[in-house]
């Protein structure tokens, strides 16, 4: 079946650092990869996606690249910021396996200081 | 544009009461997805709806149920609770069901805290 590793947290960073939270996936098909953010009691949001091979998601600074000989995800920032602390997960879509739901990691906290 | 809103934000039950969570999506949206986030399983699909139908189900026993009603409002219902139900859980809305696009955003809403004593 479907599934999405990702390194286990807690990370903590000092402010302007370099971030990389790694994500690998198994999949039967061809899925699209997401990044989700959860901010201290707040639902998940979109932070960035990408839908086929070598597609680079971007947004606020963050950036990940769907390697497909790799089967990775991994999620880059350049420098992190303290707003930047939250809980960030690696998910997959893989609609060409049937009818199967978001495939979630288990989440990666980061927290930065100041 | 509102957002998801589910209701209530916090809820506090006792062992073998039962339970009904509310999810409202953002408007024009169909699906609504329902996902129990805890700490040691983290995030796992519980179903969607769509349409009023529900359209898959996760790995959850009968006593996670759900529906959908005309204006793709939803509520799940959990029954006879037990100490491990508790958890933060969340809804997600989108236009279309998850079978129809892979690259379909979910949105999701703030979550329900459920404590069960």
């Amino acid at each position: 079946g479907n599934s999405v590793t990702q390194m286990e947290g807690p990370v903590t960073l000092s402010e302007e650092a370099f971030l990389t939270i790694n994500c690998t996936y198994t999949a039967t098909g061809y899925p699209s990869l997401f990044w989700y953010v959860q901010y201290p009691g707040e639902g998940l949001q979109l932070l960035l996606k990408a839908t086929k091979a070598d597609d680079k998601g971007s947004n606020k600074g963050f950036e990940a690249t769907y390697r497909k000989e790799t089967t990775s995800f991994h999620l880059e920032k350049g420098s992190v910021q303290v707003s930047d602390s939250a809980v960030y997960f690696c998910a997959l879509s893989d609609r060409n396996s049937g009818n199967t739901p978001l495939v979630f990691g288990k989440g990666t906290r980061l927290s930065v200081i100041a | 544009k509102a957002g998801v809103t589910q209701t209530p934000r916090y809820l506090i039950k006792t062992r073998g009461q039962q339970v009904t969570l509310s999810c409202s999506p953002i408007s024009g949206h169909r699906s609504v997805s329902w996902y129990q986030q805890t700490p040691g399983q983290g995030l796992q699909f519980l179903f969607e709806y769509f349409s009023e139908t529900q359209r898959n189900k996760g790995n959850f026993p009968g006593r996670f149920s759900g529906r959908q009603f005309s204006n793709s409002r939803s509520e799940m219902n959990v029954s006879t609770l037990e100490l491990g139900d508790s958890a933060l859980y969340l809804c997600a809305s989108s236009r279309l069901a998850q079978a129809e696009s892979s690259y379909n955003e979910q949105f999701f809403g703030p979550g329900t805290r459920l404590t069960v004593l």
